[in-house]
Order: structure tokens, then sequence, then C-alpha cells
């Protein structure tokens, strides 16, 4: 079946940091991709996404490659700021045809210090 | 205007009983999901429902049952509710399927 690997926090930066969170995932076919975030007691937003290999989702700053032959769909930011403190999700949706519902990573937790 | 909405936001319950959570989706969409976030957060989808067929995530009790009255609405009605059923319960919705998703704000469950 399909799953989800996304490093796990906390991950704790200084203000104006590089971020980079790891996701690797296993899928039949051709899934799409994202990543959503969830602030202290909100549901989750999406942040970005990529549909085919080579894509490449950007929001607010972050950005994420959609890369096949590493399984790979890191995100990344340049300079964090304390208001990206949160927690970001890996996921993805199969490719099989069907209502599937996402399968997500189990999150990680970043902190962002001032 | 809420595009995914739940309610109530808070469920604080006896163990036994039943209840149901509310939800409803004003984008147009025609696929609706829901899932359990538990206490380290980590997420599972439980149902996904669109008005052709209604997938059942198979490690889910069958306590738990969702209702669609339309193609707006989904609600998950949970019988005999049990102490693990504790967790933040999420409405989706999307456009098709295999497409992003929109969350509602959750649902906290507490089970005592």
């Amino acid at each position: 079946g399909n799953s989800v690997t996304q490093m796990e926090g906390p991950v704790t930066l200084s203000e104006e940091a590089f971020l980079t969170i790891n996701c690797t995932y296993t899928a039949t076919g051709y899934p799409s991709l994202f990543w959503y975030v969830q602030y202290p007691g909100e549901g989750l937003q999406l942040l970005l996404k990529a549909t085919k290999a080579d894509d490449k989702g950007s929001n607010k700053g972050f950005e994420a490659t959609y890369r096949k032959e590493t399984t790979s769909f890191h995100l990344e930011k340049g300079s964090v700021q304390v208001s990206d403190s949160a927690v970001y999700f890996c996921a993805l949706s199969g490719s099989g045809g069907g209502a599937d519902g996402l399968t997500f990573g189990k999150g990680t937790h970043l902190i962002i210090q001032p | 205007d809420t595009a995914v909405s739940q309610t109530p936001k808070y469920l604080v319950t006896q163990m036994g009983n039943d209840k149901s959570i509310k939800c409803e989706q004003n984008l147009g969409h025609d696929t609706m999901y829901w899932y359990k976030q538990d206490s380290k957060k980590f997420l599972k989808i439980m149902f996904s429902y669109n008005n052709k067929e209604l997938i059942i995530n198979e490690t889910v009790p069958n306590r738990f049952s969702p209702k669609s009255p339309d193609k707006a609405h989904l609600n998950l009605h949970i019988n005999s509710l049990e102490l693990g059923d504790s967790a933040v319960y999420f409405c989706a919705s999307s456009r098709g399927q295999g497409g992003e998703q929109y969350f509602g704000p959750g649902t906290r469950l507490t089970v005592t």
C-alpha cells in the first residue's frame, strides 16, 4: 500500500535559517503529492502541491519538487519566520482511481525561535 | 465564507453514548472524507464518499457510520463511544478523486 515517511521533530530553528523537511513516499503508479500545514488549534491548510514528476510546488516562500527517481518531495524555505511555527504534513493521493483519501506522513513539528 | 465547516468544535461525552458530528462544504465538491487525528497528530483516513461509492477504511470499527443527506453534507455518527475514540476528527472535501482536499477546522471529541 501507499506510505509516506517524513522526518520527525520537533525541528527547532532560529529565525531566518534555511529549512528542509524531508519526505519520501511509496506508492504505485503516479500519485499527486502535497504539503499541508497545521497551525495550533486549527485544521489543515494546503501549502503546496505537485501532480507529476519534476513539478515544483511553491507558496509563501516554501518549495518542494516531485522527484520520482528518489521518490521524494522535500519541503524547503530559504528564510523561516516565527510565524512559520506549525506542524507540517507530507501527503499523497493515490493514482489508482476511486475516492481515495490522502495518505499522510506523521507530521513534523517546526519551532522557529526569534 | 467558510468552505468546509464542522459542528460541534468540541464534544465531551461519556462512554457508551451515541453522538454525531456534522460536516458541510460549500465548494461544490463531489467527494467528502472523514479523518481521525490521534494524540500524536497522526492523521488517518476513515471514510471517503461521493455520490457513487463509499470507501471504508477496513480498520474503522463498524460503530462509526457516515451519513450523507446530500452532496454538500457528510455527517459522522458514532455508536457506543469508547475511551479510544477520543481524538480530533476532520472532515474534508475535494473536486473529483485524487485531487487536493480542503479541510474543516476539526472536532475535538473527548470520551470520559
